[in-house]
């Protein structure tokens, strides 16, 4: 079956410390692989994606995420966390073929602690 | 450019009543997704439009959810009647056309709960 994990329901971290969200995904065909992140009262907001290349790929705000395909997982990781990175964070996985449905975890809340 | 737009950003209704929402997408963005986010659980596919065609509904959950998407702009997803368990968010995604554009970008959503 289709589907992602993320392992921890919610994190807390220190100010100024660094981050990993884990992710791990079981998928049939090429994936292709997204973080995406909600603040309280927003939409969700695509963080960085993979579709092929380098497995290292950076995005907004400072986030970046490695794919890992001998694992399945694709972590998303931070060096220094920010009070405003508080949210809950998703990973998603679709196909490579266009127009397929995403297939989501069930989300990582993120406190920041100061 | 203007983002993914739904509205309302919230609407509580009581069982049995009707509740249509409705989403803007990214102008020129042919693809049209719908999900839905019930409480506690992952965030989950309904239906996918090409313009004003369904490609896929296979995540319906039944016949009392209808998605129109009339002249291939914006989308409409009424439910009727409301059930309890229909309550969760409910968002909207588009995706431009053709290699490349694989990235679905969400509007805010739609919290809705029956009552």
């Amino acid at each position: 079956a289709q589907s992602v994990t993320q392992p921890d329901i919610h994190i807390t971290v220190s100010e100024g410390a660094s981050l990993e969200l884990r992710c791990n995904y079981s998928y049939g065909a090429t994936p292709y692989l997204f973080w995406y992140v909600q603040s309280p009262g927003q939409g969700l907001q695509l963080l960085l994606k993979y579709f092929s290349g380098d497995t290292l790929v950076q995005g907004i705000k400072g986030f970046e995420a490695e794919f890992k395909r001998s694992q399945s997982s694709f972590n998303l990781r931070k060096p220094s966390v920010h009070w405003s990175d508080a949210a809950e964070y998703f990973c998603a996985v679709g196909a490579a073929q266009a127009g397929t449905a995403l297939i989501f975890g069930k989300g990582t809340t993120l406190s920041v602690s100061s | 450019e203007a983002g993914v737009t739904q509205f309302p950003s919230h609407s509580v209704i009581e069982k049995g009543q009707t509740v249509t929402l409705r989403c803007d997408p990214i102008s020129g963005h042919d693809n049209l997704y719908w999900y839905r986010r019930v409480m506690g659980k992952e965030i989950k596919f309904l239906l996918h439009f090409v313009k004003e065609s369904k490609q896929d509904e296979s995540g319906m959950p039944n016949n009392r959810f209808l998605a129109e998407r009339t002249g291939g702009t914006y989308s409409t997803l009424k439910v009727q009647p409301a059930e309890l368990e229909d309550s969760g968010v409910y968002f909207c995604a588009s995706r431009g056309h053709g290699t490349g554009k694989q990235t679905q970008y969400f509007g805010p959503g739609t919290r809705l709960l029956v009552l």
